[in-house]
């Protein structure tokens, strides 16, 4: 069974900083892994999808990256703005079926 | 934008009665899912659909019936709401037609059970 944790539970930073969000997963087979931010009262919008044969993905600001072997994804996000400021999960596959077993998610509080 | 549409988006209503909740997509997409979101727990899978009269269980199944009669429409049924079932639910389409693992999310369905 996938198992999925995402460390720290929150994070608040000052703007203009660079922050890394992390995120763990128990069962390495994956093919790809997901980034999603949430904003209060709202849906899951889509950041980053990272195929297993990609170890990078960006867009913008964010950059993800993917280490199958060690059972980690990271989110980079670069000089943060207070509009950044949401919950940001991971999600990953288990194994080859269609379930997606998320995180708990990041609490990130960008200051001005 | 996946082209998700959810109903309704907001109800209230008694132990005991039934509920369906729809999802409604407009391009076609071939895998729908249905997810819960409660604290503490983050997202959990309830059923999902591999096609028009397709369908499985997810994590949490247990309470809950699905059907997909077209491939627009999937419908989530309660059929006699619980206080446990006081939740945000949100429908996810993968885009297409063969499986990639990508989700796209409507903005959920907050469901009150008094």
């Amino acid at each position: 069974k996938q198992e999925v944790t995402q460390i720290p539970a929150a994070l608040s930073v000052p703007e203009g900083e660079n922050l890394v969000l992390n995120c763990s997963f128990t069962d390495s087979a994956i093919y790809n892994l997901q980034w999603f931010r949430q904003d209060p009262g709202k849906g899951l919008t889509s950041l980053l999808l990272i195929q297993s044969s990609q170890r990078e993905q960006t867009s913008g600001r964010l950059n993800a990256s993917l280490d199958k072997s060690s059972g980690r994804s990271t989110l980079y996000i670069a000089a943060s703005q207070p509009g950044d400021s949401a919950t940001y999960l991971c999600a990953a596959p288990e194994g080859s079926n269609y379930k997606l077993t998320f995180g708990k998610g990041t609490l990130l509080t960008v200051n001005p | 934008d996946a082209g998700i549409t959810q109903s309704p988006r907001h109800k209230v209503t008694e132990t005991g009665t039934p509920v369906t909740l729809r999802c409604h997509q407009t391009e076609n997409h071939r895998y729908m899912y249905w997810y819960r979101q409660d604290p503490g727990h983050g997202l959990r899978l309830i059923h999902y659909s591999y096609g028009v009269k397709d369908t499985d269980k997810g994590e949490v199944s247990d309470g809950y019936s699905v059907s997909r009669s077209k491939t627009e429409d999937f419908l989530l049924t309660l059929e006699s709401a619980t206080s446990s079932q006081t939740s945000v639910y949100f429908c996810a389409i993968t885009p297409g037609h063969t499986y990639t693992g990508e989700l796209f999310f409507g903005e959920g369905s907050r469901l009150t059970v008094l």
